[in-house]
């Protein structure tokens, strides 16, 4: 199965500044079939990027996701308060679908 | 814009059987995908496996000895049977919708945390 490491584990900015998150696979991924979720505590996992860079409904044009191959990014333009969580990238490109194991962004 | 509820005994002994239900409102069972997801503490999210509104399924390979998915139309529920559990099966467990076999994860449930202890 694919394995997804992100990095970094714990990102502290403070809003208004830019944040990156990193996502690696261990083999080539179709970019098409690759997905990112937010997740802030307690609550469900929420959609947030899909096929790769583009937005799920009603999800705001501060995020934007890219990448291709192994390396996938997820960027958060200038952080609002409500966008410190946990988040997730997540293949569906081989099965069994998997997920790495989430970067927390923090306010610092 | 659908919504979904996990449902199911949050303490299971070990070696017994795991039963939990999605109930799915606001929109037909029909239209989507639908998997379930775990979430062991501090580890990453798992994907169990999915099942259609036919009664198709596909299963993660790493779990398919121990798990049966069913659906049932006229409640707009769909439900998990894990077999067999122990400790390493204590987690928070998702329901999720999607629009087709190979795509992404558009809805979830709240999550429902099973402990697996005697």
């Amino acid at each position: 199965e694919i394995v997804l490491t992100q990095s970094p584990g714990t990102l502290s900015l403070s809003p208004g500044e830019r944040a990156t998150l990193s996502c690696r696979a261990s083999q080539s991924i179709d970019s098409n079939y690759f997905a990112w979720y937010q997740q802030k505590s307690g609550q469900a996992p929420r959609l947030l990027i899909y096929g790769g860079f583009s937005r799920a409904t009603g999800i705001p044009d501060r995020f934007s996701g890219s990448g291709s191959g192994k390396d996938f990014t997820l960027t958060i333009s200038r952080l609002e308060p409500e966008d410190f969580g946990v988040y997730y990238c997540q293949q569906y490109s081989s099965a069994p679908r998997t997920f790495g194991q989430g970067t927390k962004v923090e306010i610092k | 814009q659908m919504q979904l509820q996990e449902s199911g005994p949050g303490l299971v002994k070990p070696s017994e059987t795991l039963s939990l239900t999605c109930n799915v409102s606001g929109g037909s069972i029909s239209r989507y995908y639908w998997s379930w997801i775990r979430q062991p503490p501090g580890k990453r999210l798992e994907w169990i496996g999915y099942v259609f509104f036919s009664g198709f399924t596909n299963y993660n390979p790493s779990l398919k000895s121990r798990v049966t998915m069913s659906v049932d139309t006229s409640k707009n529920q769909f439900s998990l049977e894990l077999t067999s559990v122990t400790a390493a099966d204590t987690a928070v467990y998702y329901c999720a919708g999607h629009p087709g076999a190979i795509r992404h994860f558009d809805y979830w449930g709240q999550g429902t945390l099973v402990t697996v202890s005697s």
